[in-house]
């Protein structure tokens, strides 16, 4: 159980272009998602936290306008990188909280996007 | 404010000899306390998490750690190490308002 998944794994696109990047929790209903950057060899860095039914809340340092987030459904949530451009080539990675008893506060991740920005 | 140290970016041993991870976290309160694994080019996968209901947490692939609160620490442990094994794991502590704070990582390298 508690599995999320991720769609594109990887994407190359041209500079200037917009990606949508998905985040979906397969078999359970996760109110609260987060997205994460994460640079070669280094940690994970949260972008915002997603909220299903309101607007995201960004991290300092994140440009909202930027990194478009939406949580339309219990299940979905979106990353759209708008406008891309080289320094945003990276790897993102959403989790997804499961928000049922013992697990409540634990985060399961999908399996990444690896954006290349040409 | 909760923090996470992870005392080695990388970790060296031989496939069959016992593996030591060190984490040592900072929290005002009693915290949950994860440990996650990442394989090259993949997501995240908790290996295992503390709640307070057990000092000793069993997790996946005969990990195990234990949380001891007089030294703050939650060391990562295995008896016997796998090609398989390596990988970077992470050390996390939740946070009060749903987030969770990531240490560095440490690079587990499996020598044959």
């Amino acid at each position: 159980g508690a599995v999320v998944s991720q769609h594109p794994s990887w994407v190359i696109c041209k500079s200037g272009t917009s990606v949508k990047i998905e985040c979906r929790s397969l078999d359970f209903q996760a109110t609260t998602m987060f997205w994460y950057r994460q640079f070669p060899k280094q940690s994970l860095m949260l972008m915002a936290t997603s909220n299903e039914g309101s607007k995201a809340t960004y991290e300092q340092g994140v440009e909202k306008d930027k990194f478009l987030i939406n949580h339309a459904s219990l299940t979905l949530s979106t990353l759209t990188v708008t406008s891309a451009h080289p320094e945003d080539s990276s790897f993102y990675i959403c989790s997804a909280r499961d928000p049922g008893g013992s697990k409540a506060d634990t985060q399961y991740f999908g399996p990444g996007t690896r954006l290349t920005v040409l | 404010a909760q923090s996470v140290t992870q005392l080695d970016s990388h970790v060296s041993v031989s496939e069959g000899t016992p593996v030591l991870l060190r984490c040592n976290y900072s929290s005002s309160y009693s915290p949950s306390l994860f440990w996650y694994v990442q394989h090259p080019n993949k997501g995240l996968q908790l290996l295992l998490k503390y709640t307070s209901a057990a000092t000793l947490v069993k997790g996946i692939n005969g990990f195990e750690a234990e949380f001891k609160k007089s030294e703050t620490s939650f060391h990562l442990t295995k008896p016997s190490a796998h090609m398989s094994d390596a990988a970077e794991y992470f050390c996390v502590v939740s946070k009060r308002d749903d987030k969770i704070i990531f240490g560095k990582g440490t690079r587990l390298h499996i020598l044959p």
